[in-house]
């Protein structure tokens, strides 16, 4: 079984960048493929992109293509996710997902990234 | 806007069965059975409950049930219990163009 533990929470200006990671224990780090996704307060599941370590290849939802860049380090089995020229509607909590690709679910959840975005 | 649909809201009392059904087109349900459910209590991380339509991860109440007909899956949850009150999402996945697409939630209440 996977864990999933989240860096803390964080409060930027519209305009800058966040970088947000995820340390992954309990299995083999480049086996599998991690997801970040998104909840704005009150709000659904967004799925912004994905990284499978192993190929160190990354897809990205359209929405976000052009702002976010997800990275991983096999030295320290940790993801990263990248959101740059942040807006107020950025403000939401930020999740990082374990994908089952052969299920195509999420089986595996960190414990959210509160990102607040305020001027 | 989601694109999956889903009621805002279903309620039931203690024991009985509801359906959450989930709405989406042939980009996503209609083509894929990669379909998955998750809940969410208030404030907690989701959980995933239902995966590949009807499977159920190890230590998942088997009171949770999956389904598919055309583009539309649905979530049974029979036996309602008080415990069981919490925002339900479905997810589809939608080919590499949008990848994985979610409803807007159905908040469930047990009366």
């Amino acid at each position: 079984q996977v864990r999933l533990v989240q860096s803390g929470a964080e409060v930027k200006k519209p305009g800058s960048s966040v970088k947000v990671s995820c340390k992954t224990s309990g299995d083999t780090f480049s086996d599998y493929s991690i997801s970040w996704l998104r909840q704005a307060p009150g709000q659904t599941l967004e799925w912004m992109g994905g990284i499978i370590p192993m190929f160190d290849t990354a897809d990205y939802a359209h929405k976000f293509q052009d702002r976010v860049t997800l990275t991983a380090d096999e030295s320290t089995t940790t993801v990263y996710m990248e959101l740059a020229s942040l807006r107020l509607d950025d403000t939401a909590m930020y999740f990082c997902a374990k994908l089952n690709r052969l299920a195509g679910s999420f089986d595996s959840w960190g414990q959210g990234t509160l990102v607040t975005v305020s001027s | 806007q989601s694109a999956l649909t889903q009621p805002a809201s279903v309620a039931g009392s203690p024991g009985q069965a509801i359906t959450i059904s989930c709405t989406g087109n042939t980009s996503d349900i209609g083509t894929f059975n990669f379909v998955s459910w998750y809940q969410q209590h208030p404030g907690k991380v989701p959980k995933l409950i239902i995966y590949e339509v009807n499977k159920r991860p190890s230590g998942v109440s088997n009171r949770f049930s999956g389904s598919k007909s055309g583009s539309t899956a649905s979530l049974t949850i029979s036996g309602l219990q008080a415990e069981d009150e919490a925002d339900y999402y479905c997810c589809s996945y939608a080919g590499t163009s949008l990848s994985y697409v979610f409803g807007p939630g159905t908040w469930v209440t047990v009366l």
